[in-house]
């Protein structure tokens, strides 16, 4: 059974910190690795990582994958409390489908 | 281009009626998907589709069906509504790009149901 697993589940940082969520994942067939960023309503797209070691970066926000240790992490710097929300990790193992993790909740404070 | 529409964006239903959530796509997108979000569980694959005509079931599909008529519409039919079946349901597309990975999926706003 596909599994991902996001850590921490919760976190509550200052304006202007830096944070770094996990997101582990164990797939019979992995294809791509999806971050995603959800306030009330639709997950949005941030990232999507297939090869190891290449970092993909978008203003404050950047991700990495390790595919030799079935790892994941997202970084935001100078965090903002725009940035708060919940970050959804996934995996793609097929073309149409993605395995989720549970969601970090991120809270910045002013 | 709309992207993904849901409709509707609530509803409230009684133990043991049936509904079918609507969703579509005017992108052109092969691969379509809906997903339920339960607090502390992140998103579940309940029904899938590669294309027209053919659908397949994800991890929690029990008590809910599809179809997939056209590209454009999967819509998700409850037969019989539960308790636990109040969630906020997604539904999502992406596509295929010869050579490279599939796109990443585009989600609809989501309809949040509740049975009572």
């Amino acid at each position: 059974e596909d599994k991902v697993v996001q850590s921490p589940l919760s976190l509550v940082v200052h304006e202007g910190d830096t944070v770094t969520l996990n997101c582990s994942y164990e797939v019979t067939n992995f294809r791509s690795l999806l971050w995603y960023k959800q306030e009330k309503k639709a997950p949005t797209f941030l990232f999507m990582l297939t090869s190891s070691g290449i970092e993909k970066k978008s203003g404050r926000l950047s991700s990495i994958l390790d595919k030799k240790e079935l790892f994941s992490i997202l970084n935001i710097t100078a965090t903002q409390t725009g940035d708060s929300a919940i970050y959804l990790c996934a995996v793609r193992p097929s073309g149409s489908r993605l395995t989720f993790g549970e969601g970090t909740q991120l809270t910045v404070n002013p | 281009n709309a992207g993904v529409t849901q409709t509707p964006k609530f509803q409230v239903l009684k133990t043991g009626q049936s509904m079918t959530l609507q969703c579509a796509q005017d992108m052109n997108h092969e691969y379509m998907s809906w997903y339920r979000q339960d607090p502390g569980m992140g998103l579940r694959l309940i029904h899938y589709s590669v294309g027209a005509g053919i659908t397949d079931q994800g991890e929690v599909p029990n008590g809910y069906n599809v179809s997939r008529s056209t590209t454009e519409d999967f819509p998700l039919r409850l037969l019989s509504a539960a308790p636990s079946q109040t969630s906020v349901y997604f539904c999502a597309s992406s596509y295929s790009r010869q050579g490279r990975e599939n796109t990443e999926a585009f989600f609809g706003q989501g309809t949040r149901l509740t049975v009572v």
